[in-house]
């Protein structure tokens, strides 16, 4: 079985332009969230969809976006960005709903590495 | 006081040696507990899922939760050194909610030395 898929894995944007990431799931798997990691924050939460409905989202600004579409790809947008969004950005698949509690557990992509200069 | 707390190490070890990695937490409600590794430039590989209190085996690993003392551990025995990568330990809560989500560790760097 394929595994989570993002695209692109190396990126390199400048200061105040926007970026789109992509992430294709795990087949069957309904659930798609989104998640940073720096060196200092470590992983930290951006949202979860799942049915193309966001269910939960971190503390990040409204500059940080998502949505899931019919076949439960996702991806993700940040617009005018800052030298602080440079960072690792993982997508995890689950088949269920994480934020609908109980066991759910999530896959994740290898990334997209995004340089903001 | 962070919900997950987790020692960033890094650790280095000699190969075939045993092993500690360890997380507290401090929000009680949480239920679910794993552990993933992070090779370098890679995404976060589940290793080990636990529900509730309890040991649990997997091979070499092994799984350890501690829910009075909000205590986790994975032990890795007769380490190797394919073992060398990042172990970041992930809880959640059960209920559900738009509040629900995996809190992870900010995770532990480990060597092993042929």
């Amino acid at each position: 079985k394929a595994g989570v898929t993002q695209t692109p894995r190396y990126l390199i944007k400048t200061r105040g332009q926007q970026v789109t990431l992509s992430c294709s799931p795990i087949s069957g798997h309904r659930s798609v969230s989104w998640y940073q990691q720096t060196p200092g924050q470590g992983l930290q939460f951006l949202f979860e969809y799942f049915s193309e409905t966001q269910r939960n989202k971190g503390n990040f600004p409204g500059r940080f976006s998502g949505r899931q579409f019919s076949n439960s790809r996702s991806e993700m947008n940040v617009s005018t960005l800052e030298l602080g969004d440079s960072a690792l950005y993982l997508c995890a698949s689950s088949r269920l709903a994480v934020s609908g509690g109980g066991k759910s557990e999530q896959y994740f992509g290898p990334g997209t590495r995004l340089t903001v200069t | 006081q962070k919900e997950v707390e987790q020692d960033p190490g890094p650790l280095s070890v000699p190969e075939g040696a045993i092993v500690s990695l360890n997380c507290t937490y401090s929000n009680s409600a949480f239920q679910y507990f794993m552990w993933y590794r992070q090779y370098s430039r890679k995404g976060p590989e589940l290793l080990m899922y636990t529900y509730s209190s309890g040991n649990k085996e997997d091979g070499r690993f092994t799984a350890q939760v501690d829910k009075s003392s909000k205590y986790i551990s994975l032990f890795i025995r007769d380490s190797q050194p394919s073992d060398s990568a990042t172990y970041l330990c992930a809880m959640s809560a059960t209920g559900g909610g738009s509040n629900y989500k995996l809190t992870f560790g900010k995770g532990t760097l480990l060597t092993v030395n042929p």
